[in-house]
């Protein structure tokens, strides 16, 4: 069975500061993993996806993520957050896109 | 593209009493997915479609929950009868063709959810 364990249900970063957020994931195959993204009563926007190309994947809004399979993680970063960014994020493990499993989410909060 | 669409946005109940879910993909999207979304937790999947049949039902507690696509298009999510625990977010995702590898078939795209409070 997969899953994913997103450390910190809480950060919150300064403006302009970088922005982690910390993914590991447990898989018995390859996995695909996502970063989704949900702002207040809205529903999950999908920010990027890893597809066993290119670990290093690059996003919208300036995120992005980097699949280190030694260590069984894919943490979000961006470099400089932005008011706009204050939202839930969620990482996500699938096999080849059936029974997606979601983390708990990580509620980001950004400082001015 | 239009996105997904869902309706109602919100739902107040009382417990015992039932309620339905519709939901509208993305046109074109063979494969449509329904969660529940517990406040402060992460989506679990309730069931996946795959045109009118189901692929994937195992979370999906049966003696209260329903849900069919009959013409492998829109779909119903049903409660009935309602208890206290099922106040959460339904939220219904597509995506082109389950088990497709690269590109836009690998995601899934997300409605804005209906938010039900069983009282």
């Amino acid at each position: 069975a997969q899953s994913v364990t997103q450390l910190g249900s809480h950060v919150s970063v300064s403006e302009g500061a970088l922005v982690l957020l910390r993914c590991n994931y447990s898989s018995s195959v390859p996995p695909y993993l996502f970063w989704y993204v949900q702002y207040p009563n809205q529903g999950l926007q999908l920010l990027l996806k890893y597809t066993s190309a290119a670990t290093l994947v690059k996003g919208i809004n300036g995120f992005e993520a980097e699949f280190k399979k030694s260590e069984t993680s894919f943490h979000l970063t961006k470099p400089s957050a932005h008011m706009s960014d204050a939202a839930e994020y969620f990482c996500a493990v699938s096999h080849n896109n059936n029974d997606m499993r979601f983390g708990a989410g990580t509620r980001l909060t950004v400082k001015p | 593209e239009a996105g997904v669409a869902q309706s109602p946005r919100y739902k107040i109940i009382e417990k015992r009493q039932s309620v339905a879910f519709w939901c509208n993909p993305i046109s074109g999207h063979a494969t449509l997915y329904w969660y529940q979304q517990i406040l402060g937790q992460g989506p679990k999947l309730l069931i996946q479609f795959q045109n009118n049949g189901v692929v994937d039902d195992s979370q999906l507690p049966k003696d209260r929950f329903s849900a069919e696509r009959l013409k492998g298009v829109d779909s119903t999510l049903k409660i009935q009868p309602a208890k206290l625990e099922d106040s959460a977010v339904y939220l219904c995702a597509s995506s082109l063709v389950r088990g497709q590898r690269g590109g836009r078939k690998d995601t899934q795209y997300f409605g804005p959810g209906t938010r039900l409070t069983v009282l």
